[in-house]
């Protein structure tokens, strides 16, 4: 059964603080990896993603670090702002398919 | 660019009923997906549609159909609604690239239904 796993549930950061979001997958014929940032009564929206030929990707203040042997990868939100404040989703999905495999998200808080 | 809108934003029916969801993708997106998500839970593919034919399906019965209309928008129907299909239902527009390859999902605000 495909299934991203993602934790934690909920997180509480001060501000400037390092949040990471873990999340595992199973199926091995996974090869793209986005994160998806979803605000109350909003879509998910797409903040960065990987293919598993990288270890790491940057952009602004999001990285994903990816580890292909343990099949996980996490988001970390560098100098986080309290406009950070979300739910963020893991997703899993292989290059040519067409369906996205979602973690079950993280609620994160990030306080003044 | 208009992004992917969605109609209606709210709405409830009861048990039994059937519900019709709409769907305009973004700009030049030729392909439409439909998602599921359950309060608190990550979302959950329902199907795909692609030239107006259905590309591939989750698990959902078959009470969940839909369909694809030449201008790329889209609808969801769903039939004989149980308490359980109470959700936020959204609507995620893409253009596939070379190689079959579909990424960058444009997603719209949903549809949030109760079922009562």
């Amino acid at each position: 059964q495909q299934q991203v796993k993602q934790s934690p549930q909920s997180l509480i950061v001060q501000k400037g603080g390092i949040p990471i979001i873990n999340c595992a997958y199973e199926n091995t014929a996974f090869d793209y990896f986005p994160w998806y940032q979803q605000f109350p009564g909003k879509g998910p929206a797409l903040l960065i993603a990987i293919r598993p030929d990288v270890s790491e990707k940057k952009e602004g203040r999001f990285t994903i670090s990816f580890n292909k042997s343990a099949k996980q990868f996490s988001l970390h939100i560098m100098d986080s702002q309290p406009g950070d404040s979300a739910t963020y989703f893991c997703a899993a999905k292989r290059w040519a398919g067409n369906m996205l495999t979602f973690g079950g998200g993280t609620r994160l808080m990030v306080k003044p | 660019e208009t992004g992917v809108t969605q109609s209606p934003t709210h709405l409830i029916k009861t048990r039994g009923q059937q519900v019709t969801l709409r769907c305009s993708s973004q700009s030049g997106h030729n392909t439409v997906s439909w998602y599921q998500q359950a309060l608190g839970q990550g979302p959950q593919f329902i199907f795909q549609y692609y030239r107006e034919e259905e590309n591939g399906r989750g698990n959902f019965p078959p009470r969940f159909s839909g369909l694809q209309f030449p201008n790329y928008s889209s609808e969801l129907n769903v039939n004989a609604l149980e308490l359980d299909d109470s959700a936020l239902y959204l609507c995620a527009s893409s253009l596939p690239q070379l190689g079959g390859s579909n990424y960058g999902y444009t997603f719209g605000s949903g549809t949030r239904l109760t079922v009562v």
